[in-house]
């Protein structure tokens, strides 16, 4: 089962310029997020969506954006790219609302902003 | 504020046994979680805690005590693919969870 699928795996941006890094699960997961992981830091929640239809902000949401137009699907767009977006994305789906259960990640996006 | 503290790095012999610790200060406690990531693949699950008292599951084991904020993970009979990062997590009083920035155990032959 492939679960969680991220693209592009890699990715070189010109600061300026927009972005958006895809994320599919074929797990029915009600709950959806994203993540930032840079290196000497934990993971930092970006934005998260409970359900389909709705989102919300995490610790560090400022330059991203989201939708959950459905279940599958939860893509995260930089609308103009700064070099501190320079990270390894992680998305990430639980069954049930909240970061309460287990999470399943993708295999992650790294991005890197010049 | 709240705060995770983990060791950063940690290295131990192939066949032995090697203890990660994690403290916590966190507004609120809602479970522990632990996650295992490998150099440059994703994190995942390894185990969760909720209550006080040692959780086993085959060669790993964890470990929580609410009341000093602390974990710890064992990890017995150490192979090599047991090299990765290890990351503690708290879910705190409004359920999102708090990371710590991970130990990397490095494992020798």
């Amino acid at each position: 089962t492939a679960g969680i699928t991220q693209a592009p795996t890699s990715q070189i941006l010109a600061a300026g310029r927009s972005m958006t890094l895809r994320c599919t699960q074929d797990m029915r997961h009600n709950a959806m997020y994203w993540y930032r992981q840079d290196l000497g830091l934990g993971l930092r929640l970006i934005h998260y969506s409970n359900t389909a239809g709705t989102t919300g902000k995490g610790e560090v949401p400022d330059g991203y954006s989201v939708s959950r137009a459905n279940t599958d699907d939860f893509p995260l767009t930089l609308a103009s790219a700064v070099p501190s977006q320079t990270s390894v994305y992680f998305c990430a789906s639980s069954d049930g609302a909240g970061e309460a259960g287990e999470l399943f990640f993708g295999e992650g996006s790294r991005l890197t902003v010049l | 504020g709240q705060n995770i503290d983990q060791p950063t790095e940690m290295t131990a012999t192939e066949g032995a046994i090697v203890q990660i610790n994690c403290t916590y200060q966190t507004s609120g406690f809602n479970g522990l979680f632990w996650y295992q990531q490998h150099a440059g693949e994703a994190p995942t699950f390894l185990s969760y805690n909720v209550l006080d008292g040692l959780e086993e599951k085959g060669r790993f084991s964890s470990f929580l005590s609410r009341s000093k904020g602390y974990s710890y993970l064992l990890l017995k009979e150490l192979q090599m693919k047991d090299s990765a990062s290890y990351l503690c997590a708290v879910l705190g009083s409004n359920y999102q969870l708090i990371w710590g920035a991970g130990t990397k155990l490095i494992i020798k032959p």
